[in-house]
C-alpha cells in the first residue's frame, strides 16, 4: 500500500535560518506528491505539489523536487520566518488498484516547525 | 459559500451516543472525502464520495460509522455509540473532480468524547 514517512518533528528554528523537512514515500503506480500546510487556528491549505519526476514544486519561497530515484519529496526553504510556524503535511495521491485515481491522499504524520524571532 | 465548511466546529457528546458531522463543499465540486486527525494517528482517509455514490469507504474504521451526499453536494458523517477513540478532529475535503490534483480543506469539527 502506499504510505508517506516525514522527518519527526518539532523543528525549532532562529528567523532566516535555512529549512529542511525530509519526505520518503513508497507507492503504486505514479503518484502526485504534495505538502500541505496547517497554520494555528486554520484548516489544512495546498502548499505546493509536483505530479512527475523531476518536477519542483514551489510557493512562498518554499520548494520540493520530486525524486524518484530516492522516492522523496524533501521540502526546503532557504531564510524562514516567523509567520511560517505551523504544522507541515507531506502527502502523496495514487492510482488504487483497479488503475482508477479517486484522489485520496496518503499523508505524513506531520511536522511541527516553530521559528523564533 | 466560498470555501469547504463544516459544522459544528466543536462537539462534546456522551460515550454511547450518536454524532453527525455536517461539510458543505465547494459548489460544483464533485469529489468529496472524509479524514480523521487525531494524536498518534495522524492524518487517515475515512471515505471518498463522487456525486452521491461513494465507490472507496475503505477508511471507514468500524460499521458504527457511515456516511452520505445527497444533491451531489452536503455530506453527512454519522458515528453510532460513540467511544472514547473516536475523539478527533474530523476534516472534509472537495476537489473539482477526482483527478484534479488540489483538494480544498474545511477547518474540521473537533469531536470529543467523554
Amino acid at each position: 500500500g502506499n504510505s508517506v514517512t516525514q522527518m519527526e518533528g518539532p523543528v525549532t528554528l532562529s528567523e532566516e535560518a535555512f529549512l529542511t523537512i525530509n519526505c520518503t514515500y513508497t507507492a503504486t503506480g505514479y503518484p502526485s506528491l504534495f505538502w500541505y500546510v496547517q497554520y494555528p487556528g486554520e484548516g489544512l491549505q495546498l502548499l505546493l505539489k509536483a505530479t512527475k519526476a523531476d518536477d519542483k514544486g514551489s510557493n512562498k519561497g518554499f520548494e520540493a523536487t520530486y525524486r524518484k530515484e530516492t522516492t522523496s519529496f524533501h521540502l526546503e526553504k532557504g531564510s524562514v520566518q516567523v509567520s511560517d510556524s505551523a504544522v507541515y503535511f507531506c502527502a502523496l495521491s495514487s492510482a488504487n488498484a483497479g488503475g482508477t485515481s479517486y484522489g485520496k491522499l496518503t499523508f505524513g504524520q506531520g511536522t511541527i516547525l516553530t521559528v523564533h524571532p | 459559500g466560498a470555501g469547504v465548511s463544516q459544522s459544528p466546529s466543536n462537539k462534546v457528546t456522551e460515550k454511547g451516543k450518536d454524532v453527525e458531522l455536517r461539510c458543505d463543499p465547494i459548489s460544483g465540486h464533485t469529489a468529496l472525502y472524509w479524514y480523521r486527525q487525531s494524536l498518534g494517528q495522524g492524518l487517515e482517509f475515512l471515505i471518498y464520495f463522487q456525486g452521491n455514490s461513494a465507490p472507496d469507504k475503505s477508511g471507514l474504521p468500524s460499521d458504527r460509522f457511515s456516511a452520505e451526499r445527497t444533491g451531489g453536494s452536503v455530506s453527512t458523517l454519522t458515528i453510532q455509540r460513540t467511544q472514547q477513540e473516536d475523539s478527533a478532529v474530523y476534516l472534509c475535503a472537495s476537489r473539482i473532480s477526482p483527478e484534479n490534483t488540489e483538494a480544498f480543506f474545511g477547518q474540521g469539527t473537533r469531536l470529543t468524547v467523554v
